[in-house]
């Protein structure tokens, strides 16, 4: 069964700071890779997504991606006590009836 | 409004009891998830279906089934309730079940007492 790991377990990063979130899955299958912010208390919400190689900006954040080793990065600029969250890292794996993986996040505190 | 609705919000009930969690989505989605998430366990898929199809069971215990009377319902029926059920339960849909992201409810949160 597919695993993603996602590193740090948890990560500070002072308000105005670069917050730099690790994501890689086991599966040399893999395809899509999603990155979903979950606030505490509410359900998750699809971030951003990459399914190419390369690197895919959206205002403050940028994701990475690298089918080789099959890691993917997402990248906080400019971080704000408003992206204080849980983030999630969820893979793709086209078998024809696909589920899809979660990791078990990166808790990001941003410290005024 | 809320796109894909989730009933209750809160329940509790007692070990070796029965409920049922709805979900409705009003987004025109084919497919249609369940996810598990507890304080013990990350995010865990549970059930997709698509067209009302059963298309991947992720849950070792047939003490979960899910029940989808129309394309836009996908409910999920839980018997004999144990402690360990307790999470919140996220329903989910897709426009198709080919990688595209799903989109998640705001779940439902069960504690078994």
């Amino acid at each position: 069964q597919q695993k993603v790991q996602q590193s740090p377990e948890s990560l500070i990063v002072p308000e105005g700071g670069m917050a730099s979130l690790n994501c890689t899955s086991s599966d040399r299958n893999v395809d899509y890779f999603w990155w979903y912010r979950q606030h505490s208390g509410k359900s998750p919400k699809m971030l951003m997504s990459i399914f190419s190689n390369g690197e895919k900006e959206e205002g403050r954040f940028t994701v990475h991606l690298n089918k080789a080793s099959l890691h993917t990065s997402l990248h906080i600029r400019d971080s704000q006590p408003s992206d204080s969250a849980l983030y999630l890292c969820a893979a793709s794996i086209n078998y024809g009836n696909e589920k899809i993986t979660f990791g078990a996040g990166t808790k990001l505190t941003i410290k005024p | 409004d809320p796109k894909i609705i989730q009933k209750p919000k809160y329940l509790v009930a007692v070990t070796g009891s029965e409920k049922i969690l709805i979900c409705e989505q009003y987004l025109g989605h084919n497919a249609m998830y369940w996810y598990r998430q507890s304080a013990k366990k990350p995010l865990e898929f549970m059930f997709s279906y698509s067209y009302q199809k059963l298309m991947d069971n992720q849950t070792a215990s047939s003490r979960f089934q899910p029940q989808s009377s129309k394309k836009n319902h996908l409910d999920l029926q839980i018997t004999a309730l144990k402690p360990d059920d307790s999470a919140t339960y996220f329903c989910a849909s897709s426009g198709d079940i080919n990688n595209q992201a799903p989109l998640f409810g705001e779940g439902t949160r069960l504690s078994v007492l």
